[in-house]
């Protein structure tokens, strides 16, 4: 079974552009959840997406937004883009998205804003 | 609310020994934990989880011990390989939902 996978592996953007970023999960996992890793932060949560609908939502500016397809395939938008937004994009899948469920990671995205 | 934070940010082990990786957490009714494990280039890899009723519980090569009463867990590696040596994180889920909170992670180098 094909593990999460995300596109692209790498990005490059100029301040102020816009960005989108892929997500599959694994196939059967309904529940797509996008993390932010930082040197200085961590990993932060983002938001979480089951059956097309957002669930979940982190401490993030409205210029982070995702949508989930009815495939439970994921996307995520960051718009106005800022330097600080640079980081590795992580995308996570499980079956239902409970508490007690195993969290599947894809290798993320690294996103350089210059 | 739920925090979880790590003790040392780098340890260094030489191959053949065991390893310990400390963490902490805040909310004294946590009661599900679970350790990452992420090699450079890729995304965090679930090692092994321990649940509120256990105090201990075992992998292949990795231990986990809990300790409620000073709101600590550790993550024991024995024999370590060079191929552990990555970043490891401790993680609890937030309230009753699926998002995790981290800790900010520990960097286990492993010396030939």
């Amino acid at each position: 079974k094909a593990g999460v996978t995300q596109t692209p592996r790498y990005l490059i953007k100029t301040r102020g552009q816009q960005v989108t970023l892929s997500c599959s999960p694994i196939s059967g996992h309904r529940s797509v959840s996008w993390y932010q890793q930082t040197p200085g932060q961590g990993l932060q949560f983002l938001f979480e997406y089951f059956s097309e609908t957002q669930r979940n939502k982190g401490n993030f500016p409205g210029r982070f937004s995702g949508r989930q397809f009815s495939n439970s395939r994921s996307e995520m938008n960051v718009s106005t883009l800022e330097l600080g937004d640079s980081a590795l994009y992580l995308c996570a899948s499980s079956l239902e998205g409970n508490r007690n469920e195993k969290l599947f990671f894809g290798s993320g995205t690294q996103l350089s804003v210059l | 609310g739920e925090s979880v934070g790590l003790h040392l940010p780098t340890l260094s082990v030489q191959e053949g020994d065991n390893s310990i990786i400390n963490c902490a957490y805040s909310n004294s009714a946590s009661d599900y934990f679970i350790w990452y494990k992420q090699e450079s280039g890729k995304g965090p890899q679930f090692i092994i989880d321990i649940r509120s009723n256990m105090d201990k519980r075992q992998g292949q090569r990795v231990t986990v011990l809990l300790n409620k009463t000073v709101k600590h867990l550790s993550l024991q590696i024995a024999a370590t390989q060079p191929g552990d040596s990555a970043v490891y994180f401790c993680a609890e889920p937030e309230g009753n939902t699926g998002k995790l909170i981290f800790g900010q992670g520990t960097t286990l180098q492993v010396k030939p």
